[in-house]
């Protein structure tokens, strides 16, 4: 089983759609958990940290399910600039990054 | 606040040779881990140093890498006898604290092309 597991994608969505990303983990003591994004050939930024009570910044929610050892990411009302790859990010040491899914948001 | 840097941001190399690429951390933060991208891969985990400290190599390969982030001046990922599955992105990131706990941001990378 892989570390850290996301939708395979890519997720082709219309502008103004919600669309949620799915991700697992394997190691139950990992401690912290992020999303990042990744645009096309550059680096990783940080979108959000992930804590268990839920956390909601703008048109973005993540959950985090410990005892399923599961995260999800909502992005509500997508816009063409979220066009990017979704990083599902897990930390115990170090950061071990899911292979991310993709979306593309089109007009 | 200047960002992490890189340099440089490509790089070729024909086989054979040597490949340093360098990373300057955020100011203020003097944890730095270097990660590899590979073409159509997820990011993955190479290296975390502290200053003249390296704290866990586990993602090295165990030949011809090597990294150092020495008391004064960037931290150097060192690559010897550079081969054509070398290419990939080699991303460097840095935080205030350790242990993994703490967001990481990342430099715009490197991109090693091995002819």
């Amino acid at each position: 089983r892989k570390e850290v597991e996301q939708d395979p994608g890519p997720f082709n969505v219309p502008e103004g759609a919600t669309v949620a990303f799915n991700c697992t983990y394997s190691n139950s003591a990992s401690q912290s958990f992020f999303w990042y994004r990744q645009d096309c050939r550059k680096e990783p930024k940080l979108l959000m940290s992930v804590y268990s009570s839920g956390n909601e910044d703008g048109r973005f929610t993540a959950q985090l399910n410990r005892a399923s050892q599961y995260i999800s990411l909502l992005i509500r009302d997508s816009k063409l600039s979220d066009s990017a790859t979704y990083l599902c990010v897990v930390s115990y040491s170090t950061l071990t990054f899911g292979k991310g899914t993709m979306l593309l948001v089109s007009p | 606040n200047a960002g992490v840097m890189q340099n440089p941001r490509h790089l070729v190399r024909r086989r054979g040779q040597e490949a340093r690429l360098r990373c300057s951390p955020m100011k203020g933060h003097s944890h730095v881990y270097w990660y590899r991208q590979l073409p159509e891969e997820g990011l993955k985990f190479m290296v975390y140093l502290q200053k003249e400290n390296i704290i866990d190599e586990s993602g090295m390969p165990k030949e011809r890498f090597s990294a150092e982030f020495p008391k004064e001046g960037p931290s150097i990922l060192r690559i010897q006898q550079v081969v054509r599955g070398d290419s990939a992105a080699y991303f460097c990131a840095s935080s205030p604290l350790g242990q993994g706990a703490y967001e990481q941001y990342f430099g715009p990378g490197t991109r090693l092309t091995v002819t």
